[in-house]
């Protein structure tokens, strides 16, 4: 069954570091997502990615966040330099479409990133 | 504006005994719904989903969830919970259009704990 990958699994790193998420979503996906959950919080949107260039975003995800699709495969989060509230569980999504039944995102397993 | 809300932040039930999650939208028309589970350092696992049709729909490891449109809740259910039951549930909805909140709106989460 296809599914969402995300590596790794857990990323420790130190204040101010740069890091990056790297996702691979479903083949045959149009629409990749990423979402964060901060311990003992809910799932929250970050941003929302089409054709290449981002198409939605929430407030959470400013200049320090970036996005990328480098290749054919694989979807990115950057994080320039990580602060210490950065750290939470970083999930990758995708989905066929965002209407209809293409509304269902299919998750990864999740990145923990613990910023020291 | 759309939301979620799942009012029990955490449930304990005796194994063998029923269950039902409770989970309440707000959304300008007829809603996609989701109920994911997600295990201790575990990823979004989907148990059901609603899209249309028959109101009640069955998931995988033997849950169903009931959507009334008239209270505007899709509680998640089921007859007889296992230990290994024992996670984090959360509702979601969509599709959402436009703004920043990507496609799909989250709960906060219901934990659930199960008693030998």
């Amino acid at each position: 069954e296809p599914e969402v990958t995300q590596t790794p699994s857990h990323q420790v790193t130190q204040m101010g570091q740069e890091v990056i998420l790297r996702c691979v979503p479903i083949s045959n996906h149009l629409y990749f997502y990423w979402y964060r959950q901060i311990l003992g919080q809910k799932v929250e949107f970050l941003v929302s990615f089409y054709n290449n260039e981002i198409s939605e975003k929430s407030e959470i995800f400013d200049d320090q966040f970036s996005v990328e699709r480098p290749d054919g495969s694989n979807f990115t989060l950057k994080i320039r330099s990580t602060k210490l509230e950065d750290s939470a569980m970083y999930f990758c999504a995708s989905s066929e479409g965002t209407g209809g039944a293409s509304t269902e995102a299919f998750f990864g397993q999740g990145t923990r990133l613990t910023v020291v | 504006a759309q939301s979620v809300t799942q009012p029990d932040i955490h449930i304990t039930v005796s194994e063998g005994a029923s269950l039902e999650l409770r989970c309440n939208y707000s959304y300008g028309a007829t809603p996609y719904l989701f109920w994911y589970v997600q295990s201790p350092g575990q990823g979004l696992q989907l148990l059901l989903k609603y899209f249309s049709g028959d109101t009640l729909v069955q998931g995988i490891k033997g849950f169903e969830a009931e959507f009334k449109r008239s209270q505007s809740s899709f509680n998640l259910r089921k007859p007889s919970v296992h230990w290994s039951d024992a996670a984090e549930y959360f509702c979601a909805v969509g599709p959402i259009y436009g703004g920043s909140q990507g496609n799909l709106i989250f709960g906060k989460g219901t934990k659930l704990s199960v008693k030998p």
